[in-house]
Protein backbone atom coordinates (compact mmCIF):
# COMPACT_ATOMS: atom_id res chain seq x y z
CA UNK A 1 0.00 0.00 0.00
CA UNK A 2 1.14 3.51 -0.77
CA UNK A 3 1.05 5.83 2.20
CA UNK A 4 1.25 9.19 2.88
CA UNK A 5 3.35 11.62 5.18
CA UNK A 6 2.42 15.46 5.86
CA UNK A 7 4.61 18.11 7.13
CA UNK A 8 4.44 20.11 9.40
CA UNK A 9 1.51 18.53 11.55
CA UNK A 10 1.30 22.20 13.24
CA UNK A 11 2.00 25.05 11.67
CA UNK A 12 1.42 28.69 13.59
CA UNK A 13 1.37 31.57 11.01
CA UNK A 14 -0.21 35.17 11.07
CA UNK A 15 -2.85 36.42 8.53
CA UNK A 16 -0.87 37.36 5.50
CA UNK A 17 1.54 34.87 5.98
CA UNK A 18 3.11 32.59 2.75
CA UNK A 19 1.90 28.99 3.96
CA UNK A 20 2.89 25.98 2.58
CA UNK A 21 1.79 21.98 3.39
CA UNK A 22 4.41 19.38 1.78
CA UNK A 23 3.12 15.40 1.16
CA UNK A 24 4.97 12.82 0.08
CA UNK A 25 3.95 9.38 -0.95
CA UNK A 26 6.03 6.06 -0.51
CA UNK A 27 5.51 5.80 -4.57
CA UNK A 28 4.61 7.81 -7.40
CA UNK A 29 1.05 8.82 -7.32
CA UNK A 30 1.00 10.51 -10.65
CA UNK A 31 -1.28 13.36 -9.82
CA UNK A 32 -3.49 11.67 -8.21
CA UNK A 33 -3.94 13.60 -5.25
CA UNK A 34 -6.50 16.12 -3.72
CA UNK A 35 -6.44 18.74 -0.81
CA UNK A 36 -8.87 19.13 1.76
CA UNK A 37 -9.54 21.99 4.65
CA UNK A 38 -11.41 20.40 7.83
CA UNK A 39 -13.03 23.14 10.07
CA UNK A 40 -14.70 21.28 13.23
CA UNK A 41 -18.65 20.49 12.67
CA UNK A 42 -17.95 20.94 9.40
CA UNK A 43 -17.99 18.74 5.22
CA UNK A 44 -14.82 18.59 4.55
CA UNK A 45 -14.00 21.29 1.80
CA UNK A 46 -12.31 20.46 -1.52
CA UNK A 47 -9.53 23.05 -2.29
CA UNK A 48 -7.04 21.26 -5.06
CA UNK A 49 -7.72 17.77 -6.95
CA UNK A 50 -5.41 16.51 -9.59
CA UNK A 51 -2.41 17.77 -7.55
CA UNK A 52 -2.89 21.45 -8.98
CA UNK A 53 -6.37 22.30 -10.11
CA UNK A 54 -8.36 24.71 -8.04
CA UNK A 55 -11.76 23.48 -7.57
CA UNK A 56 -14.10 25.69 -8.44
CA UNK A 57 -15.46 28.68 -5.84
CA UNK A 58 -12.20 28.22 -3.67
CA UNK A 59 -10.30 30.88 -3.55
CA UNK A 60 -7.01 31.98 -5.83
CA UNK A 61 -4.55 31.90 -3.01
CA UNK A 62 -4.71 28.63 -2.20
CA UNK A 63 -2.63 26.94 -4.89
CA UNK A 64 -1.23 23.35 -5.22
CA UNK A 65 1.78 21.66 -7.21
CA UNK A 66 4.26 18.68 -7.38
CA UNK A 67 3.46 14.85 -8.83
CA UNK A 68 5.19 11.66 -8.36
CA UNK A 69 6.28 11.72 -4.64
CA UNK A 70 6.39 15.18 -3.54
CA UNK A 71 2.96 17.65 -3.68
CA UNK A 72 2.94 20.92 -2.03
CA UNK A 73 -0.03 23.15 -0.88
CA UNK A 74 0.44 26.70 -0.87
CA UNK A 75 -1.44 29.54 0.53
CA UNK A 76 -0.35 32.50 -0.54
CA UNK A 77 -1.54 35.44 1.57
CA UNK A 78 -3.32 33.45 5.05
CA UNK A 79 -6.66 34.63 5.45
CA UNK A 80 -8.43 34.39 8.84
CA UNK A 81 -10.86 32.65 7.22
CA UNK A 82 -7.98 29.68 6.47
CA UNK A 83 -7.21 28.79 10.32
CA UNK A 84 -8.27 24.86 9.96
CA UNK A 85 -6.66 21.37 9.06
CA UNK A 86 -5.34 20.30 6.29
CA UNK A 87 -5.37 16.97 4.57
CA UNK A 88 -3.73 15.33 1.31
CA UNK A 89 -5.17 12.36 0.09
CA UNK A 90 -3.90 9.74 -2.66
CA UNK A 91 -7.11 9.39 -4.68
CA UNK A 92 -9.66 6.52 -3.11
CA UNK A 93 -6.33 5.65 -0.48
CA UNK A 94 -4.76 7.17 2.42
CA UNK A 95 -4.91 10.40 3.73
CA UNK A 96 -1.77 12.47 4.91
CA UNK A 97 -2.27 12.37 8.75
CA UNK A 98 -3.07 16.49 8.30
CA UNK A 99 -1.34 20.07 9.23
CA UNK A 100 -3.38 22.12 11.69
CA UNK A 101 -2.79 25.76 10.65
CA UNK A 102 -3.50 27.91 13.59
CA UNK A 103 -2.86 31.57 14.83
CA UNK A 104 1.09 32.86 16.28
CA UNK B 1 -22.45 16.39 -12.50
CA UNK B 2 -21.24 13.57 -10.27
CA UNK B 3 -23.80 12.62 -7.45
CA UNK B 4 -23.06 10.50 -4.69
CA UNK B 5 -25.61 9.75 -2.24
CA UNK B 6 -25.08 8.02 0.54
CA UNK B 7 -27.50 5.80 2.45
CA UNK B 8 -27.71 2.74 5.55
CA UNK B 9 -26.46 4.57 8.70
CA UNK B 10 -27.84 4.57 11.61
CA UNK B 11 -27.71 3.82 15.78
CA UNK B 12 -26.59 -0.22 16.21
CA UNK B 13 -25.40 -1.52 19.07
CA UNK B 14 -22.02 -2.81 19.52
CA UNK B 15 -21.06 -6.04 17.89
CA UNK B 16 -24.28 -5.39 15.40
CA UNK B 17 -24.04 -5.06 11.86
CA UNK B 18 -24.91 -2.39 9.60
CA UNK B 19 -24.69 -2.45 5.24
CA UNK B 20 -24.08 1.06 3.56
CA UNK B 21 -24.52 1.79 0.04
CA UNK B 22 -23.52 4.59 -2.39
CA UNK B 23 -25.15 5.65 -5.41
CA UNK B 24 -23.70 6.74 -8.56
CA UNK B 25 -24.93 8.96 -10.94
CA UNK B 26 -22.97 11.40 -13.57
CA UNK B 27 -19.96 9.20 -14.29
CA UNK B 28 -19.32 6.25 -15.82
CA UNK B 29 -19.01 4.36 -12.89
CA UNK B 30 -17.54 0.96 -13.83
CA UNK B 31 -14.33 3.03 -15.30
CA UNK B 32 -13.59 4.37 -11.41
CA UNK B 33 -11.84 2.75 -8.79
CA UNK B 34 -14.20 3.86 -5.50
CA UNK B 35 -13.60 3.80 -1.46
CA UNK B 36 -15.48 4.83 1.25
CA UNK B 37 -14.00 6.93 3.87
CA UNK B 38 -15.04 8.18 7.70
CA UNK B 39 -14.68 10.62 9.55
CA UNK B 40 -14.78 10.22 13.72
CA UNK B 41 -16.36 13.03 15.54
CA UNK B 42 -13.37 15.48 16.65
CA UNK B 43 -10.91 13.73 14.51
CA UNK B 44 -9.52 13.73 11.32
CA UNK B 45 -10.17 11.27 7.80
CA UNK B 46 -9.53 8.24 7.40
CA UNK B 47 -9.35 5.66 4.41
CA UNK B 48 -11.70 2.95 4.97
CA UNK B 49 -11.42 0.80 1.98
CA UNK B 50 -11.56 0.53 -1.94
CA UNK B 51 -12.35 -1.30 -4.68
CA UNK B 52 -11.38 -2.20 -7.95
CA UNK B 53 -13.04 -1.40 -11.44
CA UNK B 54 -14.04 -4.93 -11.69
CA UNK B 55 -14.68 -5.95 -7.71
CA UNK B 56 -11.65 -8.45 -8.11
CA UNK B 57 -9.32 -5.85 -5.99
CA UNK B 58 -10.08 -4.96 -2.51
CA UNK B 59 -8.23 -3.04 -0.04
CA UNK B 60 -8.93 -2.02 3.49
CA UNK B 61 -7.07 0.24 6.30
CA UNK B 62 -5.72 -2.55 9.11
CA UNK B 63 -8.45 -1.59 11.28
CA UNK B 64 -11.16 -2.69 9.94
CA UNK B 65 -9.67 -6.11 7.70
CA UNK B 66 -11.59 -8.82 8.60
CA UNK B 67 -14.78 -6.82 9.83
CA UNK B 68 -16.05 -4.76 6.94
CA UNK B 69 -16.58 -5.55 3.35
CA UNK B 70 -16.62 -3.48 0.43
CA UNK B 71 -18.46 -4.30 -2.88
CA UNK B 72 -19.76 -2.75 -5.96
CA UNK B 73 -22.55 -3.91 -8.42
CA UNK B 74 -22.00 -1.92 -11.72
CA UNK B 75 -24.81 -2.86 -13.55
CA UNK B 76 -27.08 -0.46 -11.01
CA UNK B 77 -23.68 2.11 -9.96
CA UNK B 78 -23.67 0.78 -6.81
CA UNK B 79 -20.80 0.61 -4.04
CA UNK B 80 -21.39 -0.74 -0.44
CA UNK B 81 -19.69 -1.31 2.77
CA UNK B 82 -20.88 -4.65 4.81
CA UNK B 83 -20.02 -3.76 8.70
CA UNK B 84 -20.11 -6.34 11.19
CA UNK B 85 -18.94 -6.69 14.61
CA UNK B 86 -18.85 -2.98 14.82
CA UNK B 87 -17.26 -1.02 18.37
CA UNK B 88 -17.90 2.51 19.60
CA UNK B 89 -14.01 3.43 17.63
CA UNK B 90 -16.43 2.78 14.59
CA UNK B 91 -18.78 5.62 15.06
CA UNK B 92 -18.16 8.47 12.30
CA UNK B 93 -19.28 9.92 9.20
CA UNK B 94 -19.10 7.83 6.43
CA UNK B 95 -18.78 8.87 3.14
CA UNK B 96 -18.49 7.38 0.04
CA UNK B 97 -15.66 9.00 -2.75
CA UNK B 98 -14.24 8.27 -6.55
CA UNK B 99 -10.94 10.33 -6.71
CA UNK B 100 -12.14 14.26 -5.71
CA UNK B 101 -16.07 12.97 -5.85
CA UNK B 102 -17.58 12.73 -2.38
CA UNK B 103 -20.74 12.27 -0.88
CA UNK B 104 -22.51 14.11 1.35
CA UNK B 105 -22.20 11.01 4.01
CA UNK B 106 -24.13 8.91 6.18
CA UNK B 107 -23.50 8.60 10.22
CA UNK B 108 -22.60 5.19 11.79
CA UNK B 109 -23.42 5.40 15.52
CA UNK B 110 -22.23 2.12 17.33
CA UNK B 111 -23.57 3.13 21.10
CA UNK B 112 -25.61 0.84 23.87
Amino acid sequence: DIQITQSPSTLSASVGDRVTITCRARQSISTWLAWYQVKPGKAPKLLIYAASSLERGVPSRFSGSGSGTEFTLTISSLQPDDFATYYCHQYNAYFGPGTTVDIK
Amino acid sequence: EVQLVESGGGLVQPGGSLRLSCAASGLSFSNYWMSWVRQAPGKGLEWVANINLDGSRKNYVDSVRGRFTISRDNAKNSLFLQMDTLSGEDTALYYCAINQFWGRGTLVTVSS
